[in-house]
């Protein structure tokens, strides 16, 4: 079992620029989260999925967010366009049914 | 909705000695679960301990247990014989029963443990 991946591990970009973060869950987990960590707000949920349909994408900041789950073993976040202050880690994690999540090592975004 | 309440920002402790973290909660459920995370300098998500609400027994892992007081609605780990490997944030999670392993977290403890 690799674990949940994602990637990039780090991300620099300028603000303005469209930034992709990618996941990987664990191999027969039905739910998938994507968490955003800052100093100031601590771990926001951000969105959601069950079965690969978003369940609850309350989190997310703003229309410039956007999170896709084409299939079980593969989900985007997307930012476009980047602004300093969505500098943050951001996780994503996995689940079976109501198991304890098991968290990637997150990527590091740093927009200037 | 629930919070979450870690009123400690910063411990220390030293090596082979015991420290409890604090956390505390709010919700009007009667069954849900609660996690302590750690996270190291690596930045990794580490599931520590997890406690099922309606278990009146304390959880206990190696060296962490948890004191669960129910009706007090707090929820503090104890991590005994500190190891140096030990320094880390700890978060306090709450998930109600029906949320697909929906957390909300604490804002964390950072726990330096020293020689």
């Amino acid at each position: 079992d690799a674990g949940v991946i994602q990637s990039p591990r780090h991300e620099v970009t300028e603000m303005g620029q469209e930034v992709t973060l990618r996941c990987k869950p664990i191999s027969g987990h039905n739910s998938l989260f994507w968490y955003r960590q800052t100093m100031m707000r601590g771990l926001e949920l951000l969105i959601y999925f069950n079965n690969n349909v978003p369940i609850d994408d309350s989190g997310m900041p703003e229309d410039r967010f956007s999170a896709k789950m084409p299939n079980a073993s593969f989900s985007t976040l997307k930012i476009q366009p980047s602004e300093p202050r969505d500098s943050a880690v951001y996780f994503c994690a996995s689940s079976l049914r109501r198991s304890p999540l098991h968290f990637g090592n997150g990527t590091r975004l740093t927009v200037t | 909705a629930q919070t979450v309440t870690q009123s400690q920002p910063e411990m220390s402790v030293q090596e082979a000695e015991t420290v409890t973290l604090s956390c505390t909660y709010d919700t009007s459920e009667n069954n849900y679960y609660l996690f302590w995370y750690k996270q190291p300098p690596s930045r990794q998500m580490i599931l520590v301990i997890r406690q099922e609400a309606y278990k009146q027994q304390n959880a206990t892992e190696n060296r962490f247990s948890v004191n669960f007081q129910k009706a007090a609605k707090s929820f503090s780990l104890k991590i005994s014989d500190s190891q140096l490997g030990d320094t880390a944030m700890y978060f306090c999670a709450f998930m109600k029963p029906g949320t697909a392993s929906k957390l909300t977290f604490g804002t964390g403890t950072r726990l330096q443990v020293t020689l």
